[in-house]
């Protein structure tokens, strides 16, 4: 079975610019999670799709992330236009119910 | 707001047992799950607790008190390879909400 599959691993950019990372989950996982990681700091929530829908994106920090997952599929998470503190490890991570969630490797930004 | 606290280090010797605590604040609480993180990779699953009391899983052992808002994973017969992040999480009605982190050196 695949696991869940994030791309880029790494992406650097200049403040201003937008990133688009994107994430495949677990085929037949309705549930699919974004998360960022700040080093030293909590592995922060910011939305959960369940199939297509919103679930919570209460997460989010600000108009310039926006997260679509067409179809019920994939998933990806827009940054427009980036800022400094936007750097981190974006992690997605997905599952069928609520008690395990397996995550992908990670998408490091780095915002110059 | 809604909260998880655990300690951000802990440090233990190999072959020993060590327990990392978690107490949290939240509404909607459906139940507790631990994840360990090493470094650069992803966070992987351990244990989850609905309700209270023990689950063992091995080397690795989960707790919860609910009406304590409290929970702790013990780690027994430590190994070197156990050196990581260990993350607390709270399984509320719409998302997982994560802890800091706890960072478990171990000393051989």
């Amino acid at each position: 079975e695949a696991g869940v599959t994030q791309f880029p691993s790494h992406s650097v950019i200049e403040k201003g610019q937008t990133v688009t990372l994107r994430c495949d989950p677990i085929s037949g996982h309705d549930n699919l999670y974004w998360y960022r990681r700040v080093m030293g700091k909590e592995i922060k929530f910011l939305l959960h799709f369940v199939k297509e829908s919103k679930q919570d994106e209460s997460g989010m920090p600000n108009n310039r992330f926006l997260a679509e997952r067409t179809g019920g599929t994939y998933s990806t998470l827009k940054v427009q236009p980036a800022e400094l503190e936007d750097s981190g490890v974006y992690f997605c991570a997905s599952s069928q119910g609520h008690t395990d969630l397996t995550f992908g490797a990670g998408s490091r930004l780095t915002v110059l | 707001g809604q909260s998880l606290e655990q300690p951000s280090e802990v440090t233990a010797v190999e072959g020993a047992i060590v327990q990392i605590n978690c107490t949290y604040q939240t509404s909607g609480f459906y139940g507790l799950s631990w994840y360990q993180q090493h470094d650069g990779g992803a966070p992987t699953f351990l244990s989850y607790n609905a309700l209270d009391g023990l689950e063992e899983t091995g080397r690795f052992s989960s707790f919860l008190s609910r009406s304590d808002s409290y929970g702790y994973l013990l780690l027994q017969e430590l190994q070197m390879k156990d050196s990581a992040s260990y993350f607390c999480a709270c399984i509320l009605d719409d998302k997982i909400i994560f802890g800091k982190g706890t960072r478990l050196h171990i000393l051989p």
